[in-house]
């Protein structure tokens, strides 16, 4: 596709529920971003892939996240165990190289965890 | 605190009136970016300003940075109601492989 994409748009799911996200970044893209964003707040940086693997997974709050990517494409940030505040927009930004470059940014994923 | 801090939080103007935006950091950088985030969900970007330059223009848009003080502004020139958003500074830091965002401010264009 043109863009970055990124399902479901929203997802609500109840306390204790494990949720995936999914991220497919612009074609050619290697490197790839998770930020997550609470409401009326900043961007909160998650994990970075370079192809398939993690250099910097530094941002994940707890164990209950993982993310992994495949085949140097598409991604999936997987919540274990949700949490109510978890509940955030999941944001997913694709660039053609790791640094100085323009990050292009997916819809976003809507959580709530009721 | 944040690498990247905006100020003001919050601005509302008239429409036709120039907005401006300021960004301080607290480590060096290779550029810094700004990016516009409409209700909340995708951003997108605006101008990237490399850290040997000083000023850049794109349309009704003007960045400048000053490295010695670690900060940027950005000025929208002739606001238009369609300019309503959140703006965000991003810092691409030296030896790190990410962007570090600031917390935006909110633009609100009054018709």
């Amino acid at each position: 596709g043109a863009g970055v994409s990124q399902s479901p748009s929203n997802k609500v799911t109840e306390k204790g529920k494990d949720v995936e996200l999914r991220c497919d970044p612009i074609s050619g893209h290697t490197a790839l971003y998770w930020y997550r964003q609470s409401l009326g707040q900043g961007l909160e940086f998650l994990i970075y892939f370079q192809g398939n693997s993690a250099p910097d997974k530094s941002g994940l709050p707890s164990d209950r996240f993982s993310a992994e990517r495949t085949g140097g494409s598409v991604s999936t940030l997987t919540i274990q165990r949700t949490q109510q505040e978890d509940s955030a927009v999941y944001l997913c930004a694709s660039s053609h190289e790791p640094t100085g470059r323009t990050q292009y940014f997916g819809p976003g994923t809507r959580l709530l965890v009721l | 605190s944040q690498q990247g801090e905006e100020d003001p939080q919050a601005l509302s103007i008239q429409e036709g009136e120039n907005a401006t935006m300021n960004c301080s950091y607290k480590t060096s950088i290779n550029n810094l970016q700004w990016y516009r985030q409409n209700s909340g969900r995708g951003l997108v970007h605006l101008i990237l300003i490399r850290s040997n330059e000083r000023e850049k223009h794109s349309g009704r848009l003007r960045v400048t940075l000053d490295t010695s003080k670690k900060s940027s502004s950005l000025l929208i020139t002739a606001s238009r109601a369609a300019d309503t958003a959140s703006y965000f500074c991003a810092t691409d830091v030296s030896g790190a492989q990410k962007l570090v965002f600031g917390q935006g401010t909110r633009l609100t264009i009054n018709p």
